[in-house]
Formats: structure tokens, C-alpha cells, sequence
């Protein structure tokens, strides 16, 4: 089945700085990639998606990038604020399987 | 339109004790699907459904059953719960996540905190 590598587990970045978050997945033919954030006792959100058709897609300060050749994709948040501190999760939908797989998790932490 | 509803939030069962987690939801959605969240583990699922009468084992399984006689509902039932199912529980569905429908956004419910001792 998939398997959905993130990197890394912690990130700890300064106010106004910027912040990456790498997956990788195993399946070719995974075909949409959502990225979701979980801040403590919540459940969790999405925050942008992209399918495998799109190399990119950005939604204001957030970005989100695909490779499918090399099977990773990216999350970037620019401008960090404090209320970008939570969990993020990266995803990987198999349509063959109809599973979403996620990933482990990158607890990003925005210094003031 | 509350969308996924889950119940209950919390609950704590003694080891072999037998409970059913409920999720509901009132977007006609095709998809559910249940996953559990341990610490470093991110979300894993136990269970999924495309759509009323059919269900399907995630990566997860053992110990939990679920079914979907309608397209609203779909209940988890731990059938002898052992601490090792103590975890943090989501339910979530979704419009659709077949063919042109793959990629739907999916929505989650608020979670259950299972402890079992």
C-alpha cells in the first residue's frame, strides 16, 4: 500500500521567516495531495490541496509544490506568524485503494 | 448543516468492554472513513466506505467493526477494547473519492478520546 514519509518532525522558525515541510509517497498513482493543520485538542483542517495534473498552487502565503517524477511534494508558508504553530500533516490519496495516507507530522514552532 | 458529528467525545471502558463510536453526517456525502491518531503517528485508518452497503478494511483493522446501512451513518464498534486502542479517534466523509470525485476536500468530525485501563 502507500507509505507517506514527512520531514521534518519539528520546526521551530522565527516570526517573518519561512517555513518547508517535504513528503514523500511510494504510489505512482496517488493523484491528490491535501495538507491539513491541527492545532492541540483539534481536529484537523485543510489548508490547500493539490492534484497530480498541477506542479503547483499557492493560496495566499501558503504553497504547495509536486514532483511527480520524483513522488514528493512540499508545503511552504511564507511570512510565518504565531498562529501558524500547530501540526501539519501532508496526505496522499490512492485512488486505486480509495485510501488517504498520511504522514507523521511536523510540529512547527513560530518564535516571536 | 452541522456536517460530521461524532459521539461520543469522551469515554473511558474497562479492558474487554464492547462500545460503538457514532458518526454522523448530513452533506450526502459517499465517503467515510474512520482513523485513529497516536502521538507521532500521525492518522491512520481503521475503516472506510464509498457508500451505503459497502465497507472497507484501512490499514488498521483489528479489533474495530463498522457497517453503513445508510449514507449518514457510519459507527465504529470496538468489540473487546484493549489499552492498545486507547487513542484519539476521527471520523471523516466526503463528497465522493472515485473517479472525477477523487479529490474532494475531506471533512472531519471533532474527534472522540477513547481511554481504555
Amino acid at each position: 500500500g502507500e507509505n507517506v514519509e514527512q520531514h521534518p518532525s519539528t520546526l521551530s522558525v522565527q516570526e517573518g521567516d519561512s517555513a518547508v515541510i517535504k513528503c514523500t509517497y511510494s504510489d505512482s498513482t496517488s493523484n491528490y495531495f491535501p495538507w491539513y493543520k491541527q492545532e492541540l485538542g483539534k481536529r484537523p483542517q485543510l489548508i490547500i490541496d493539490i492534484r497530480s495534473n498541477v506542479g503547483e498552487k499557492k493560496d495566499q502565503r501558503i504553497a504547495v509544490t509536486l514532483n511527480k517524477t520524483a513522488k514528493h511534494f512540499s508545503l511552504h508558508i511564507t511570512e510565518t506568524q504565531p498562529e501558524d504553530s500547530a501540526v501539519y500533516f501532508c496526505a496522499a490519496y490512492t485512488g486505486t485503494a480509495s485510501k488517504l495516507t498520511f504522514g507523521t507530522g511536523t510540529r512547527l514552532q513560530v518564535t516571536l | 448543516n452541522a456536517g460530521v458529528t461524532q459521539t461520543p467525545k469522551f469515554q473511558v471502558l474497562k479492558t474487554g468492554q464492547s462500545m460503538t463510536l457514532q458518526c454522523a453526517q448530513d452533506m450526502n456525502h459517499e465517503y467515510m472513513s474512520w482513523y485513529r491518531q497516536d502521538p507521532g503517528m500521525g492518522l491512520r485508518l481503521i475503516h472506510y466506505s464509498v457508500g451505503a452497503g459497502i465497507t472497507d478494511q484501512g490499514e488498521v483493522p483489528n479489533g474495530y467493526n463498522v457497517s453503513r446501512s445508510t449514507t449518514e451513518d457510519f459507527p465504529l464498534r470496538l468489540l473487546s477494547a484493549a489499552p492498545s486502542q486507547t487513542s484519539v479517534y476521527f471520523c471523516a466523509s466526503s463528497y465522493s473519492m472515485t473517479g472525477k470525485y477523487s479529490g474532494n476536500t475531506i471533512y472531519f468530525g471533532e474527534g472522540s478520546w477513547l481511554t481504555v485501563v
